[in-house]
């Protein structure tokens, strides 16, 4: 069994249209996170939800809306997409920061 | 703002060599961990230092940690083309509940 699945792993789309990727973990972590991988291989947070509720949201467009239905759910809903958001977008979950995290495989994501 | 700074950002070795990776920062690291990235894949946790002047052993990997909790490397010895990946350092700092990645060592094993 996957710990932190993540699907799709690829999206190819293009410019103004609105995508979902969706992730699950099956660990019983409280809190998940989506973070990006730009091409120098940096990752970024962007949110970060503990027990379904936002607790960190970085300097992100508001084109980029997260939902969380239940704690093992995180889903990041992207509106209006741009030529620079494509990027490799990974979920994570965590049991607290001191433990690590434990990442998805990825979805790659490219607008053209 | 805490940055994470990693040094080399690049390497490339032969098969059998041993090498040593940086991680440096200008706070004080509540704790820290390593991970692995390879390609295609999300990072993988490969170990957790907490107390100061930790050192940490897993199989060919030796982690340790600076007594100022500011600093950490990783030294890998007698590397593999297996080994080849990105590896991450990251932490939370005192006072703070943000998670910091650092910018990565992109490690090349040749057989």
């Amino acid at each position: 069994d996957t710990a932190v699945s993540q699907t799709p792993k690829y999206l190819v789309t293009q410019m103004g249209n609105d995508k979902s990727i969706k992730c699950e973990q099956n660990l019983g972590h409280d809190t998940m996170y989506w973070y990006k991988q730009d091409s120098k291989k940096f990752l970024k947070i962007m949110f970060s939800y503990n027990n379904k509720e936002l607790i960190i949201n970085e300097t992100v467009p508001n084109r980029f809306s997260p939902k969380s239905p239940d704690k093992a759910h995180l889903n990041l809903h992207i509106n209006s997409l741009e030529l620079g958001d494509s990027a490799v977008y990974f979920c994570a979950s965590s049991g607290g920061p001191s433990y690590g995290y434990t990442f998805g495989s990825g979805t790659r994501l490219t607008v053209v | 703002t805490q940055l994470l700074e990693q040094s080399p950002q690049f390497l490339s070795i032969q098969e059998g060599e041993n090498l040593t990776v940086y991680c440096n920062s200008s706070s004080v690291f509540s704790s820290l961990q390593w991970y692995r990235q390879e390609p295609g894949e999300g990072p993988v946790l490969l170990v957790t230092v907490v107390t100061g002047g930790e050192v940490k052993k897993l199989k060919r990997l030796t982690f340790q940690f600076g007594d100022a909790r500011k600093d950490s490397s990783l030294h890998i010895t007698a590397a593999q083309p297996g080994d080849t990946g990105l590896y991450l350092c990251a932490g939370t700092f005192s006072g703070t509940y943000k998670y910091i990645f650092g910018t990565g060592t992109r490690l090349k094993v040749l057989a």
